[in-house]
């Protein structure tokens, strides 16, 4: 089952923007690309889905290119309260449907 | 509104034992899924349930099984129980499969001795 990348841990200091990018080369060509924030002890939380392009919310955007391949997370002028890990989910073809969410993105923001 | 519960909240068992985790929903979602996380490590589907009646496998269903009992539940069962398996187990339930928002329960911790 082809991989679902994220870059292992990212630092950040409040107020600044964070990119956080997913490499998803085997998404299926009919399905939404959704990203998720875990606590620790917690369930994963929704934070943004989209098909294609930009989609924008009260607390993200999201920015898909036309390939599809890959998705980039921007969380703008993060606090210390979004030190968490972030996960993408996606639908991925190969040997049937698989749903599979990315390996993770540690967060870290400091003051 | 409760949300998806899960339970329990932690339980350990001896090796060839067996159990079954009990979720349920209260947002009348058509779609339930089975994840479990490693420690440190991502989230890996093991079953999910598309609609009531239909149950599929996910990524890693190998030593376990499921049941939609209901719209609302979705259980989880370790037939014979390795270390393996020990686990945090996630469930989660969405308005439809594919594309949707999930909802995730608190999780039930599982060791397995």
């Amino acid at each position: 089952l082809a991989k679902t990348t994220q870059p292992i841990s990212m630092d950040s200091y409040e107020g600044q923007e964070v990119n956080i990018t997913c490499s998803h080369n085997n998404i299926a060509t009919n399905d939404y690309i959704t990203w998720y924030q875990q606590f620790p002890s917690q369930g994963p939380r929704f934070i943004i889905q989209g098909y294609k392009t930009k989609v924008t919310n009260e607390v993200a955007s999201l920015f898909i290119p036309a390939d599809r391949k890959s998705s980039t997370l921007s969380l703008p002028r993060v606090s210390l309260s979004d030190t968490a890990v972030y996960y993408c989910l996606v639908l991925i073809t190969g040997g049937g449907n698989k749903l599979t969410f990315g390996t993770g993105t540690q967060l870290k923001v400091e003051l | 509104n409760a949300g998806v519960t899960q339970t329990p909240k932690f339980q350990v068992l001896k090796t060839g034992q067996s159990m079954t985790l009990q979720c349920a929903q209260d947002m009348n979602h058509n779609s339930m899924y089975w994840y479990r996380q490693d420690p440190g490590m991502g989230l890996r589907l093991i079953y999910y349930s598309a609609s009531e009646g239909t149950t599929d496998k996910g990524e890693v269903p190998n030593g376990y099984n499921v049941s939609r009992l209901n719209k609302r539940e979705f259980s989880l069962r370790l037939e014979s129980a390795a270390p393996s398996q020990t686990s945090v187990y996630f469930c989660a339930s969405g308005e439809n499969f594919r594309g949707n928002e999930q909802f995730f329960g608190p999780g039930t911790r599982l060791t397995v001795l």
